[in-house]
């Protein structure tokens, strides 16, 4: 399979726990993106990579949240002192920049319950 | 900021009939691309449609076709000869261009059911 993946597909936690997600993207692509989806919205974008810099965050990622892309290649988000707020869906998409549109390929998502 | 607003939460269509899904969204960008992805109970994004705002040809592709309107900001899907596979949740997108990060900025989707 040579798409989006991310691991784990479900993760339940207790409030107050750290939890973290990976993600694979299609191997060469050079842009990765984590969006968030809460129940009945749609993906709301969190942050995004270039290769392995951080180029864009959204307000609401806040200081609980980090994400690295340290070899440009998989990523992982990392949630500390998870509030049962934070429960969504997290997505991952990859693209290959190679003009002024790039399709985005998205991940299976990983589901967060935080009780 | 770009908003982007579907104002139908839920919908059904007959199968083999014809529906349109409503989108406007709102920006200040002269270039941009808009998008409706189909995401299924399984939850996997799919891209159904793309259109370049630069272009005033209306994007196809198959059953799906999309009505922009660049001044009324407005880009509604439709669909034909609705299929039972076409059920799920349908989101409208507006994407930057590369060189301000090309995210999206989604709906709140519109949840379509096709019966047979």
């Amino acid at each position: 399979d040579t798409g989006v993946s991310q691991n784990p597909r479900h993760k339940i936690t207790k409030r107050g726990q750290n939890v973290t997600f990976r993600c694979d993207p299609i191997s060469e692509h050079n842009r990765l993106y984590w969006y968030r989806q809460t129940l009945g919205q749609g993906p709301e974008f969190l942050t995004y990579f270039q290769n392995e810099a951080q180029l864009e965050k959204s307000r609401l990622l806040s200081d609980r949240f980090s994400a690295e892309r340290p070899k440009g290649s998989f990523s992982t988000l990392e949630i500390q002192r998870t509030e049962q707020g934070d429960s969504a869906m997290y997505l991952c998409a990859s693209s290959l920049v190679r003009g002024a549109y790039n399709e985005q390929f998205f991940g299976p998502g990983t589901r967060l319950t935080v009780l | 900021a770009q908003t982007v607003t579907q104002s139908q939460p839920e919908m059904s269509v007959q199968e083999a009939e014809t529906v349109t899904l409503s989108c406007t969204y709102d920006t200040s960008e002269n270039n941009y691309y808009l998008f409706w992805y189909k995401q299924p109970p399984s939850r996997q994004m799919i891209l159904v449609i793309r259109q370049e705002a630069y272009k005033q040809q209306n994007a196809t592709e198959n059953r799906f076709s999309v009505n922009f309107q660049k001044a009324a900001k407005s880009f509604s899907l439709k669909i034909s000869d609705s299929q039972l596979g076409d059920t799920a949740m349908y989101f409208c997108a507006f994407m930057k261009p590369a060189n301000t990060g090309n995210q999206f900025y989604f709906g709140t989707g519109t949840s379509l059911t096709v019966i047979p």
